[in-house]
């Protein structure tokens, strides 16, 4: 069964404190790994797409990574924008185009 | 580019009433759309996904005859929740895909109250 899991399930760090969010992830057939943000009472919003192992990308203060089995997600000198909820998804291995999410990762910055 | 809206952004209504939410992608053209609720401090749950011109797919559990959807158009889906219960208090959130589409664009999500 296809299934994602997020660690930790929540992270408090201080302004310029670098630090890397877990994904970790069993799917049969990876057609894409999804990095979402979603701050409170909003729609997440896209970050990045990641298919194949070694892949990296990057956004402003987010890097991130991908391996057979995980996803980092590293947030470098964050600042207290960065806070939010941090989601991870990976799309089904079958013909349905469904994402699969994890429980997220509640990341909370402070000056 | 790849905005989606859904309106309205907050809804409140009383019991045994029915509400529509509507899911628009305003700068693409979306084969398949995707309804979601989540509930406070818990991760997104699918609930179906739809095709432009056909049935919506419903994932386990979720009551077609409740939650009916209807994707008449590549920009247009609609979530109606029939007859709604305090239950059905959740956000609401859709998510818009083109064909061949590599992501998921979300909308800002629906609060819905039912008292």
């Amino acid at each position: 069964e296809d299934q994602v899991t997020q660690s930790p399930e929540a992270l408090r760090l201080q302004e310029g404190e670098s630090s890397s969010l877990n994904c970790s992830y069993t799917v049969s057939g990876l057609r894409g790994l999804f990095w979402y943000r979603q701050d409170p009472g909003k729609g997440p919003e896209f970050l990045f797409t990641l298919y194949s192992a070694g892949e990296e990308k990057e956004k402003e203060r987010l890097k991130a990574t991908l391996t057979k089995k995980e996803s980092f997600l590293h947030i470098t000198a964050p600042k207290p924008e960065d806070s939010a909820t941090y989601l991870c998804a990976v799309r089904d291995g079958g013909a349905t185009n469904k994402l699969i999410f994890g429980t997220g990762t509640l990341l909370a910055v402070q000056p | 580019g790849a905005v989606v809206s859904q309106h309205p952004s907050r809804v409140i209504c009383k019991s045994g009433t029915s509400v529509k939410i509507e899911c628009r992608s305003l700068d693409f053209q979306a084969t398949t759309m995707f309804w979601y609720r989540q509930f406070p401090k818990q991760s997104l749950m699918l609930m179906a996904t739809s095709n432009e011109g056909s049935k919506a797919t419903y994932e386990q559990g979720v009551e077609k005859d409740k939650f009916l959807i209807n994707h008449a158009s590549l920009t247009l889906s609609t979530l109606t929740v029939t007859s709604a219960h305090p239950e059905d208090s959740s956000f609401y959130i859709c998510s818009a895909g083109t064909s061949g589409w590599e992501t998921q664009y979300f909308g800002p999500g629906t609060r819905l109250l039912v008292l």
